[in-house]
């Protein structure tokens, strides 16, 4: 699987919008870029996922890049619930396993 | 039930016993896949089932570490001689059909003293 690069952490605050980069410049022509997010004591939950257009959906938007190197989740109106690690991952579709990195640590303030 | 069940959510063992770990998945789904994670890292792949059989077991740290799922539902991580090493969240997940959205568990806390 292409590696991901994002930052370890980021802050937003309450009812800004959250955009969350993440860079794959190795991807390859048939994978796909994933994001999920794990809220402390909890597992990774799934959030959107996408393979060269923009992907919108009931909780955030991904917005891909033309050259698909890179990529930004869009949180529209951060709340506090939102903070947790967010995860890009990128992987061929109808493949098994995700690879996980370390994500990035989001924090959002009142 | 609604989500997939993971028990115990706490497990406090002695080095050297042998633990167990069950995963329940969402019904019908036809894929399971374990992963652990320690502190401040991102969950790490284990083993991957597609029904009964082990698809990819290539996250598998040694021969300590064994997953069953006999009948393509439940399934069992088996830890053998512990070592403080293994302490870490044992997350499962399962997804409808291999390559689609995974639903995780929310993990066995296991403590090795």
């Amino acid at each position: 699987d292409a590696k991901t690069t994002q930052p370890p952490s980021m802050d937003c605050a309450e009812g800004r919008a959250a955009n969350l980069p993440c860079n794959h410049s190795t991807i390859s022509g048939n994978e796909y870029v994933y994001w999920y997010r794990q809220i402390h004591s909890q597992g990774p939950q799934y959030i959107i996922h996408g393979l060269k257009n923009n992907e919108t959906n009931e909780m955030a938007s991904l917005i891909i890049t033309e050259d698909r190197k890179s990529s930004t989740l869009i949180l529209p109106h951060a709340t506090l619930r939102d903070t947790a690690v967010y995860y890009c991952i990128v992987r061929a579709y109808n493949t098994d396993k995700l690879i996980f990195g370390t994500g990035t640590r989001l924090q959002v303030f009142p | 039930g609604a989500g997939v069940s993971q028990t115990p959510s706490n497990k406090v063992t002695e080095k050297g016993k042998y633990v167990e770990l069950r995963c329940d998945p969402i019904s019908g789904h036809t894929a399971l896949y374990w992963y652990r994670q320690s502190l401040g890292q991102g969950p790490e792949f284990l083993i991957y089932f597609q029904g009964t059989g082990a698809a990819d077991d290539s996250g598998l740290p040694n021969d300590r570490f064994f997953a069953v799922r006999p009948e393509g539902s439940v399934s069992t991580l088996k830890i053998q001689r512990t070592e403080r090493g293994d302490s870490a969240v044992y997350l499962c997940a399962s997804s409808l059909n291999p390559g689609e959205k995974l639903f995780f568990g929310s993990g066995t806390q296991l403590s090795v003293l």
